[in-house]
């Protein structure tokens, strides 16, 4: 079965500077995809980032980043020029595959707190 | 706005009562999926629907039951719930259902629906 791992429960940033959030994978599948998702307190699961494993390039998506480390098995999201609305939940997911479809397996979260 | 919608946002119910919570998307997607997620805990999958007909199915008490009526809808019949069923259910789809590597074939989740079981 594969695994995320997220080592920080909880992050603290000041507005406008850059944070990193930590992700860890394990899987022995040589084709596979990471997601970062983030949720508000509204609940709603809101898609930032993908990096395909085959992917030479990191991944980029405006003030998103992903910082990804095939060899370590990480996958770390950078947000740069924080925002007070970045603050959320933050999720770290691997898609893994079915005979007859996929599911994404999604790590424990990091809580960001953007302060002003 | 999501293009994932789901109703009602909020839901009450006892344990005797029977309701559904209903999800509806248009952007084409031939794959749905039902997530629930406890507070402070990520989404855990439920079912899976690809193209009409229910390919997945994580052990799911059976008094949770899925329903795809059609590409662009797909409900959660509940009944006889326990207090423990209480959570956040998560309805989401994807373009394809995935069985080939390619692309990123990104979940799109809708807002959720908060069930409260008395």
């Amino acid at each position: 079965a594969q695994k995320i791992t997220q080592t920080q429960p909880g992050m603290f940033v000041q507005e406008k500077e850059a944070v990193t959030l930590d992700c860890t994978y394990d899987t022995s599948d040589q084709s596979y995809g990471l997601f970062w998702y983030k949720q508000p307190s509204s609940g709603e699961m809101i898609f930032l980032i993908y990096q395909g494993s085959y992917d030479e390039q990191n991944a980029t998506e405006g003030r998103y980043s992903l910082n990804f480390q095939k060899a370590r098995k990480s996958a770390n999201l950078v947000i740069s020029a924080s925002q007070l609305g970045d603050s959320a939940m933050y999720f770290c997911a691997m898609r893994e595959y079915f005979n007859y479809g996929q599911n994404f397996v999604f790590g424990p979260g990091t809580r960001l707190s953007v302060l002003p | 706005d999501t293009e994932v919608t789901q109703t009602p946002k909020h839901l009450v119910m006892g344990m005797t009562n029977k309701k559904s919570l209903k999800c509806e998307q248009h952007m084409g997607h031939r794959a749905m999926y039902w997530y629930k997620q406890k507070a402070k805990k990520p989404p855990e999958l439920m079912f899976v629907y690809s193209y009409e007909k229910l390919s997945i199915n994580e052990s799911v008490p059976s008094r949770f039951s899925p329903e795809c009526p059609n590409s662009s809808l797909l409900n959660l019949h509940l009944h006889a719930l326990q207090p423990e069923d209480s959570a956040l259910y998560l309805c989401a789809s994807s373009q394809s259902p995935g069985q080939s590597s390619s692309g990123a074939n990104v979940l799109t989740f809708g807002a959720g629906s908060r069930l409260t079981v008395l």
